[in-house]
């Protein structure tokens, strides 16, 4: 079935060193995403987001990339910090005709002081 | 952002009693509501998407009749888990979107279930 799913479960980095989250979609036509951060026990924080007419936009310490030809999705943070630790989903929103959000499957991200 | 408040944030409920939590926009009208729920280390799996003032679109395999959504205005949707049992114990959320399809949803701090 259609799914979003994420390459790497668990990423470990060293306090400031850039993080790479990656995410892979299955719907072609779905053309909007979202990135999330939740942190244990509360509710997903909006990151970044990124509509299927861009490839790439940037935030604070945040890029999110979108390459449609391989429906693949990675979210890049510049010099990781320990608040940065956290679990981090791809969200995506799956077309015109279907107003709903999916969500992948997560990942770990832990940052070593 | 925008403020999704999710309440009650916890809640212990005897096997066989109904629970009902709310999710409520305060600084926007929510045009569409979602429902989630995440076990332990997974990701969020949703449950069903509401527009205010029409019937929930459930997921596959979610029971409408166990878990009933209203959302009957711009800024409220509750979720009612209905007869419920420990294997209904879980973490929802609840997310709200205004306006257009394609724009960011905002979550609630969601809200942790646990049956006895």
């Amino acid at each position: 079935g259609e799914s979003v799913g994420l390459h790497l479960p668990t990423l470990s980095v060293q306090e400031g060193d850039n993080s790479i989250i990656n995410c892979a979609y299955s719907n072609s036509a779905s053309d909007y995403f979202i990135w999330y951060k939740q942190e244990s026990g509360k509710g997903p924080q909006f990151i970044i987001d990124i509509r299927s007419n861009m490839d790439k936009r940037q935030g604070q310490r945040v890029t999110v990339l979108l390459n449609k030809t391989v429906k693949h999705l990675s979210l890049q943070i510049a010099a990781t910090q320990p608040g940065d630790s956290a679990v981090y989903f791809c969200a995506e929103d799956r077309g015109y005709n279907n107003n709903d959000m999916r969500f992948g499957a997560g990942t770990r991200l832990t940052v070593k002081p | 952002g925008a403020v999704v408040s999710q309440h009650p944030s916890r809640v212990i409920c005897k096997s066989g009693t109904s629970v009902k939590i709310e999710c409520r926009s305060l600084d926007f009208q929510a045009t569409t509501m979602f429902w989630y729920r995440q076990f332990p280390k997974q990701s969020l799996m949703l449950m069903a998407t509401s527009n205010e003032g029409s019937k929930a679109t459930y997921e596959q395999g979610v029971e409408k009749d166990k878990f009933l959504i209203n959302h009957a205005s711009l800024t409220l949707s509750t979720l009612t888990v209905t007869s419920a049992h420990p294997e209904d114990s879980s973490f929802y959320i609840c997310s709200a979107r205004e306006g257009r399809r394609d724009t960011e949803a905002f979550f609630g701090q969601g809200t942790r279930l646990t049956v006895v």
